[in-house]
């Protein structure tokens, strides 16, 4: 595909439930990130990886957040043990690691835990 | 990280132009600015980044001022698809670790009105 894929849309999980949240990123971007929105938030800056590393962890909000990202594409963003706040719109972005390229998102999953 | 200021919010008739103001004072020699717009319950969406020349593509107009303290995003022709809150991001210097991240403030409410 063309743009930033994340799957699924739309997750309902119960709290206490781990959830796993995907991102294809664009072919050949070496960079991706994850960001999420919580309703009528800003953007908060999760995790950023270049290649399958992730030299920026720092917006990960507590250790039952983790992301991995395999052989320099598909990444996944876990949250165990799911509670009300997490509820938001996970976002994904992939860029070309270069300074000055710009950074395409996808359309998000929203995730609702009840 | 530079930090943006960007005005709350901005009312635009259709039709005319819409130009969207942003300080970076404390902006570094490497570093870019990037306009992103987020257009209610979508992913942001890339518009357009320059470093200190004024750049221009098709969707619109970057104008960066000589000391590089502040820039505008003009919107040549506003239309009501272009309601949207619009961020302006300084990106970091990139490389592996460099921290490629961007940082989303509060951005501009722009409403765009017949």
């Amino acid at each position: 595909g063309a743009g930033v894929s994340q799957s699924p849309s739309n997750k309902v999980t119960e709290k206490g439930k781990d959830v796993e949240l995907r991102c294809d990123p664009i072919s050949g971007h070496t960079a991706l990130y994850w960001y999420r929105q919580s309703l009528g938030q800003g953007l908060e800056f999760l995790i950023y990886f270049q290649g399958n590393s992730a030299p920026d962890k720092s917006g990960l909000p507590s250790d039952r957040f983790s992301a991995e990202r395999t052989g320099g594409s598909v990444s996944t963003l876990t949250i165990q043990r799911t509670q009300q706040e997490d509820s938001a719109v996970y976002l994904c972005a992939s860029s070309f690691g270069r300074l000055g390229t710009e950074a395409f998102f996808g359309q998000g999953t929203r995730l609702t835990v009840v | 990280d530079a930090k943006t200021t960007q005005p709350p919010s901005m009312d635009c008739a259709e039709g005319r132009a819409a130009n969207l103001p942003c300080n970076h004072s404390t902006i570094s020699g490497n570093e870019y600015v990037y306009w992103y717009r987020q257009i209610h319950s979508q992913g942001p969406q890339y518009i357009i980044h320059g470093l200190k020349n004024n750049e221009t593509n098709e969707m619109a107009s970057l104008i960066i001022t000589e000391d590089r303290k502040s820039s505008t995003l003009i919107l040549p022709h506003a239309t009501l698809r272009d309601t949207a809150v619009y961020y302006c991001i300084v990106r970091p210097g990139g490389g592996a670790g460099g921290g490629n991240k961007l940082t989303f403030g509060t951005g501009t409410q722009l409403k765009v009105e017949l």
